[in-house]
């Protein structure tokens, strides 16, 4: 079974611009959760979907949005990029139903100049 | 109220050595304290995880010791092995569940030489 897989691995993105990141659950897991990790600190909470709806959000600005699909996949958007968006963002997928692991993904690396 | 305060930031250790990270918390309300492993270029995977009603859990050479009047856990690593030389995170999570939001420690970057 394949695992959780996010596209692009990497990005190179102008300051202002937008990005958009993509993640595809583990077949079967219903719940997405996001989050972004700054070199050399654990992964900060950004959102949580289940069953297509939010279910959490983090300390984050508006610019940060997300959304899940009918087939469980999701989408992550930062609006008007900043040099500080530079970060290795996590997609994690969890079967509320048939266990507690979050399985995370291996990260898209985003680099904003 | 939501922070997870993790230590060593680094740990050095001789290959058979014990390795031990130790991480605190505030807020009472968390029940699920996982342990995640994380390697350069890849996500964090799942090591192992305890709640409040165990003090002890052992899953092969990891252990965790839970102390719920301290607010604090720790991650010993027995017999420590070159390919354990990675990134370790201490998290806690609310809802008893990881699908919820987790917290993450700052993390411990643990060496081992042979």
């Amino acid at each position: 079974d394949a695992g959780v897989t996010q596209s692009p691995t990497h990005l190179i993105k102008t300051r202002g611009q937008h990005v958009t990141l993509r993640c595809s659950p583990i077949s079967g897991h219903k719940s997405v959760s996001w989050y972004q990790q700054v070199l050399g600190q654990g992964p900060q909470f950004i959102f949580q979907y289940y069953e297509k709806e939010e279910r959490g959000r983090g300390n984050f600005p508006d610019r940060f949005s997300a959304r899940q699909f009918p087939n469980y996949s999701s989408e992550l958007n930062v609006n008007a990029l900043l040099l500080g968006d530079s970060a290795l963002y996590l997609c994690a997928s969890t079967n509320v139903r048939g266990g507690t692991e979050a399985f995370f993904g291996q990260g898209t690396r985003l680099t904003v100049v | 109220q939501q922070q997870v305060k993790q230590s060593p930031q680094s740990l050095i250790v001789q290959k058979g050595g014990i390795s031990i990270i130790n991480c605190a918390y505030e807020n009472t309300a968390f029940d699920y304290f996982p342990w995640y492993q994380q390697f350069p270029g890849k996500g964090p995977a799942l090591l192992i995880a305890i709640r409040p009603d165990v003090s002890e859990k052992k899953e092969g050479r990891f252990t965790i010791s839970f102390n719920k009047s301290a607010k604090q856990f720790s991650l010993h690593i027995m017999d420590s092995q070159p390919g354990d030389s990675a990134t370790y995170f201490c998290a806690a999570s609310i809802d008893g569940t990881s699908y919820g939001k987790l917290t993450f420690g700052q993390g411990t970057i643990l060496t081992v030489h042979p």
